[in-house]
C-alpha cells in the first residue's frame, strides 16, 4: 500500500512569490492534514480538509489556503511568501476523523530566500 | 540530513539497552494517544497507539505505558538498535469531542533518542 506522497520535495522561492504544494493521502483516506514544521518548533496544524471540504483551520493567516480534490488529494497555496514560512511542510492522511492515527508524508521543504 | 528540532531533550542509549521515553500531555480530555518517529529529513512514522480505555500496549520491540491520573505516557524501546536513532513524540486527541478531534491534536516537542555503539 503507498504511503502519504507529497510534491515537490523541496520548493525555493523568494519573497512574495505564491507556492504551490501537493499531497496525495492512502487510498481510501478522505481527512487530509495540513503541518507547518519550523526548524525548532513542533509540528502546527495549518488545515483539515475531509469530503471536499475544508473543516478546520489553525491559527495562520488566509494567504495559507488550499483544497482538496473529488480523488482526496489536496493541495496548499501559500500567497505572498515571507521568510518565516521557512519551514518543513507535512501532509497527512486518516481512514476517519479522529477514529484512526495520522499517517504522514515525508513532506515538502519550502525555503524562502 | 535536517535536525527536526534544535533544542530538544535528549537521550542517549547503549545499543542493546532498552530505551524509555516520555510524554506528559497536557489535555485531560484527551482520550486518545499516538507516538511517532521522525528520522531526519522525513516525515513523522506512526509506531503505535493507545486509547484511554488502556493503561498498556505492546508492539514488536515496543511498549506504551499510559498512567492518566498524573497525565503521563511513555514509550518504551527494547534492545535499542541504531535504526531506532530518531526524533519521539507523541501526541494527544480528544476523540470524544467529536467530529472535529483530529484537527484538535496536540503534538509534544519530542525528544531525540541517540545510540552509542
Amino acid at each position: 500500500e503507498a504511503g502519504v506522497t507529497q510534491s515537490p520535495t523541496h520548493l525555493i522561492k523568494t519573497r512574495g512569490q505564491q507556492a504551490t504544494l501537493r499531497c496525495s493521502p492512502i487510498s481510501g483516506h478522505t481527512s487530509v492534514y495540513w503541518y507547518q514544521q519550523a526548524l525548532g518548533l513542533g509540528l502546527q496544524f495549518l488545515l483539515w480538509y475531509d469530503e471536499g471540504e475544508e473543516r478546520n483551520r489553525g491559527n495562520f493567516p488566509p494567504r495559507f489556503s488550499g483544497r482538496q480534490f473529488p480523488n482526496y488529494s489536496s493541495e496548499l497555496n501559500v500567497n505572498a511568501l515571507e521568510l518565516e514560512d521557512s519551514a518543513l511542510y507535512l501532509c497527512a492522511s486518516s481512514l476517519n476523523n479522529g477514529g484512526g492515527p495520522q499517517h504522514f508524508g515525508d513532506g515538502t521543504r519550502l525555503s524562502i530566500l | 540530513g535536517e535536525s527536526v528540532g534544535l533544542h530538544l531533550p535528549t537521550l542517549s542509549v547503549q545499543e542493546g539497552d532498552n530505551s524509555i521515553i516520555n510524554c506528559a500531555y497536557s489535555n485531560s480530555a484527551s482520550d486518545y494517544f499516538i507516538w511517532y518517529k521522525q528520522e531526519s529529513g522525513k516525515g513523522p512514522q506512526f509506531i503505535i497507539d493507545i486509547r484511554s480505555n488502556m493503561d498498556k500496549r505492546q508492539g514488536q520491540r515496543v511498549t506504551v505505558l499510559l498512567n492518566k491520573t498524573v497525565k503521563h505516557l511513555s514509550l518504551q524501546i527494547a534492545a535499542t538498535q541504531p535504526g531506532d536513532s530518531a526524533v519521539y513524540f507523541c501526541a494527544e486527541i480528544p476523540v470524544s469531542a467529536g467530529y472535529s478531534s483530529a484537527s484538535k491534536i496536540i503534538f509534544g516537542s519530542g525528544t531525540r533518542l541517540s545510540i552509542r555503539p
